[in-house]
C-alpha cells in the first residue's frame, strides 16, 4: 500500500497569510490526524477527522481549521499566520484510531 | 492533562553498546507507542503496548509496558548507526477519544 501523502513539502509565506496543507491517507483508513511538531513544544495534536467529522480536538486556537472529503482526503487551514506558526506539520492516518501512520511532513516557515 | 515525560532527552553512545529510553507519566494510559523519527521525516511506529506488564521484542529493541500502565521503556541492545535518531513515546486514554500525547522525545545518537 502507498504511504501517506502530503503537499507540499515545504512552504514560505508572510504574516497575515494563509495557508492549506493536503493529506492523502493509507487506502482504507479513515481516520486523519494532524499534528504540530517544534524544537520548542514537541509533537502536539491538533486535530483528528473521522468520516468527515472532526472527532477531537486539540488546544490550539480557531484560526487552525481542517476538513475531511469522502475519499477521507484531508486538509488543513492556517489563517492570519504568525511568526510562531513555523513548523512541521504532520499528518497521520489510522484504521485503529490509536496507531498513527505519519506522511513526511509540510514545513512551514512564517517569515 | 496528560503528561509523558520521557528521559533522558540526549543519548550518545558507541556503536556496540545497549541504550535504555524511559517513558513516564501519573496517568494511566490505555495504550502506548512508541515511534522513531529521522530528520526530514514523519515518525515510524516501531510498537503498540496495551496490558500492564507487557514485554515485547523487536530485532535488537525490548519494549516494556510498566504494570500500573503509567510508564514504559525502550531498550536497545548493540546498538548500530542505523538506531539514530529522535525515539518518542505517545499514550492514549480511551475515556478521551483517540487523542494521542506524546513524549518530548529522546534524541539518540549511535556513532560508528
Amino acid at each position: 500500500k502507498a504511504g501517506v501523502t502530503q503537499t507540499p513539502r515545504y512552504l514560505i509565506k508572510t504574516r497575515g497569510q494563509q495557508v492549506t496543507l493536503s493529506c492523502s491517507p493509507i487506502s482504507g483508513h479513515r481516520s486523519v490526524s494532524w499534528y504540530q511538531q517544534t524544537p520548542g513544544q514537541g509533537l502536539q495534536f491538533l486535530f483528528e477527522y473521522f468520516s468527515e467529522t472532526q472527532r477531537n480536538k486539540g488546544n490550539f486556537p480557531g484560526r487552525f481549521s481542517g476538513r475531511q472529503f469522502s475519499n477521507s482526503r484531508s486538509e488543513m487551514n492556517v489563517s492570519t499566520l504568525e511568526l510562531g506558526d513555523s513548523a512541521l506539520y504532520l499528518c497521520a492516518s489510522s484504521s485503529t484510531g490509536w496507531e498513527q501512520y505519519f506522511g513526511p511532513g509540510t514545513r512551514l516557515t512564517v517569515t | 492533562t496528560q503528561l509523558l515525560e520521557q528521559s533522558p532527552q540526549f543519548l550518545s553512545i558507541q556503536e556496540g553498546e545497549n541504550l535504555t529510553v524511559y517513558c513516564n507519566s501519573s496517568s494511566v494510559f490505555s495504550s502506548l507507542q512508541w515511534y522513531r523519527q529521522e530528520p526530514g521525516e514523519g515518525p515510524v511506529l516501531l510498537v503498540t503496548v496495551v496490558t500492564g506488564g507487557e514485554v515485547k521484542k523487536l530485532k535488537r529493541l525490548t519494549f516494556q509496558f510498566g504494570d500500573a500502565r503509567k510508564d514504559s521503556s525502550l531498550h536497545i541492545t548493540a546498538a548500530q548507526p542505523g538506531d539514530t535518531g529522535l525515539y518518542l513515546c505517545a499514550g492514549g486514554i480511551e475515556a478521551a477519544g483517540n487523542k494521542l500525547t506524546f513524549g518530548g522525545g529522546t534524541r539518540v545518537l549511535v556513532k560508528p
